[in-house]
């Protein structure tokens, strides 16, 4: 059973362009998480999602950042016209539907943002 | 302080040693995890303790927790080298959203060879 994937793990991008991020939860799981990791800090929630379902989308910037898991197909973050402070870690992690360890969240390698 | 605060900041230690790491929140729980983060990579779940349970073990890994302390331990007994990486914990809330994990600033363990 494969973990979390992300890719791509690392991407470069300058100011003003958009960053695509994708996401593919361990099988068997709907429920995708994103967090943020800027240098030396732990972990910050940005949004949760279920398929075609935002659920909560409380810790992601109100402009620029935006968040789907579509029927098909990976989580896409995506933030438009990227800014130097956007340069961080982003890492998307994914919990089962039901049963045994819905509480856990198993997290993917990440994708290391750099905005130059 | 923040919800899910670690302490220490850094550890070193020597091959054999053990390791306590010290883990601090503010809000009730339902249950506090522990993950491990090797330099540039991604977070490798270690253990989760509930808040009805105590002291919970996985191989060389002891979680405690104190739910009227609000804190738990992670000691790593018998270190490797190979156990060098960050480790956090992360705690959700109770009171609000379940889900939504806050991480601390993780402590640092360094184990030399």
């Amino acid at each position: 059973n494969a973990g979390v994937m992300q890719n791509p793990r690392h991407l470069v991008r300058r100011r003003g362009q958009e960053a695509r991020l994708r996401c593919s939860p361990m099988k068997g799981h709907s429920h995708v998480y994103w967090y943020r990791q800027l240098p030396e800090e732990g972990l910050k929630f940005m949004v949760y999602l279920q398929k075609e379902n935002i659920i909560d989308e409380s810790g992601m910037p109100k402009e620029r950042f935006s968040a789907e898991f579509p029927k098909e197909g990976p989580s896409i973050l995506r933030i438009q016209q990227v800014v130097r402070g956007d340069s961080a870690a982003y890492f998307c992690a994914s919990s089962p539907n039901v049963g045994i360890g819905t509480d856990t969240q198993y997290f993917g390698p990440g994708t290391r943002l750099t905005v130059l | 302080s923040q919800q899910g605060e670690e302490d220490p900041q850094a550890l070193s230690i020597q091959e054999g040693e053990n390791a306590t790491m010290n883990c601090s929140y503010k809000t009730s729980i339902n249950n506090l995890q522990w993950y491990r983060q090797n330099s540039g990579r991604g977070l490798v779940h270690l253990i989760l303790i509930r808040s009805n349970e105590r002291e919970k073990h996985s191989g060389r890994l002891r979680v405690t927790l104190d739910t009227s302390k609000k804190s738990s331990s992670l000691l790593i007994t018998a270190s490797r080298a190979a156990d060098t990486a960050s480790y956090f914990c992360a705690t959700d809330n109770s009171g609000g959203s379940n889900y939504k994990l806050t991480f601390g600033k993780g402590t640092l363990l360094t184990v030399n060879p």
